[in-house]
Parts: C-alpha cells; structure tokens; sequence
C-alpha cells in the first residue's frame, strides 16, 4: 500500500477563495482523521470519522470548515472562504481498530505527508 | 483540553549521548504512544505501550508509564544524527481519536 495519500502537498490562495484538500486513506482502515497543525497550536484534531460517518467535529473551527467522507477511499476538506489565519500545515491519517493486512498495526495512526496551507 | 504537555519543548545533545522526553496527559488512558515528526513530514508512530504495562523497549527507545502520575518518557539510547526530529506523545481519547502533545525538538549534533 503507498500509505496515506494528501492534496495538493502545497496550496498558496489568496484570502476569500475556497480551498479543498483531499486524502485518500490505507486500503481496509476504517478511521480517519484531520488535524491542523501550527507552531502555536502544535497538532489540533479537527474531526474524525468512522466507516466515513463523522463522529467527533468538536474541533472544527468555524463553520467556514467544514469535511466530507463519500466513500471508504476519499475524503475532503473544505475551507470557505479562507483567512490567513488558517495558514498551517494540514494532516490526514488513517487507522484500523481492528489488524488491517499488510502487517500494518491496529489503533496506530498512519499519517500522510500533510498540505501546507498559505493563505495570503 | 486533554493534550498531552511534552518536557522539554526543545533539546540539544551530542551524537552518542542519550535523549530524554517526558509527556504529561490529563485523563485515563487506555495506551499512550510516541510519534515522530521529521520536518516537512507527517508523524510516524514509534511505540505504543498500554495502560497496564510499566516500560516497554524497541530497539534504541525506551518508554516508561505511570499512570498514577499520569506521566509517560522516552529515552532514545546513543543517539544519532538522524534522530533529529519532533518528538510527540500520543493519548486515546476514548473512542479511535488520539490526542497529541505540544512535541519536544531533539538536536542530535554531529
């Protein structure tokens, strides 16, 4: 499996625009998650979902975010319309509570490379 | 906030030398696990030790729990260059979330 998968890896927008970032999770996880994260906040969970129903957005910001998990392979999160202050660095990972194949662990998360946001 | 607090936030040692970092978490816990950050990149977990286990070793690390203080450590054992990283601790919130903490930068000069 490639791991977890995120796009675009950078996104420069100007304040105002609408910004979707994507993640494809591991093959057979059922658990995904967002996290922003920043050098005065360090990692904040932005919400999670399990087999894609969302159980926990407690950390969504605002309602300008807000993320969606179509199927077991794709999710997005959108910002509309975006502020600098939501400049960071954004996290998807993926986990299975139960032993994924590939000799990949249960309750450990799998993090993709992340998409640093920049909003102008 | 159930965040976790990692101590020291920045460490600088010299290759060879050990490397020490501390997470203190605010509730119980089912397991507590120890990420790591290279720059630019996503975390990758290290170890995960669980709530009714002591220590636990992987290789150079070691990770310490007690729950009673509500404290976990790392120890990375003669360190090298390439263990320079953010260091993060991980708590279960319960359900499949995870709660990170605020992460320690090891140094590691050559």
């Amino acid at each position: 499996d490639a791991g977890v998968i995120q796009s675009p890896r950078h996104e420069v927008t100007e304040m105002g625009q609408e910004v979707t970032l994507r993640c494809k999770p591991i093959s057979g996880h059922n658990s995904l998650f967002w996290y922003r994260q920043t050098m005065m906040r360090g990692l904040e969970l932005l919400i999670y979902f399990n087999n894609n129903v969302p159980i926990d957005d407690s950390g969504m910001p605002e309602d300008r975010f807000s993320a969606k998990m179509p199927n077991a392979s794709f999710s997005t999160l959108k910002i509309q319309p975006s502020e600098p202050r939501d400049s960071a660095v954004y996290f998807c990972a993926s986990s299975s509570p139960t032993l994924a194949g590939g000799g990949l662990a249960k309750n450990i998360q799998y993090f993709g490379a992340g998409t640093r946001l920049s909003v102008l | 906030s159930q965040q976790g607090e990692e101590d020291p936030q920045a460490l600088s040692i010299q290759e060879g030398e050990n490397a020490t970092m501390n997470c203190s978490y605010k509730t119980s816990i089912n397991n507590l696990q120890w990420y790591r950050q290279n720059s630019g990149r996503g975390l990758v977990h290290l170890i995960l030790i669980r709530s009714n286990e002591r220590e636990k070793h992987s290789g150079r690390l070691r990770v310490t729990l007690d729950t009673s203080k509500k404290s976990s450590s790392l120890l990375i054992t003669a360190s090298r260059a390439a263990d320079t990283a953010s260091y993060f601790c991980a708590t279960d919130g319960g359900g499949n979330q995870f709660y990170f903490g605020t992460g320690t930068s090891l140094t590691v000069i050559p």
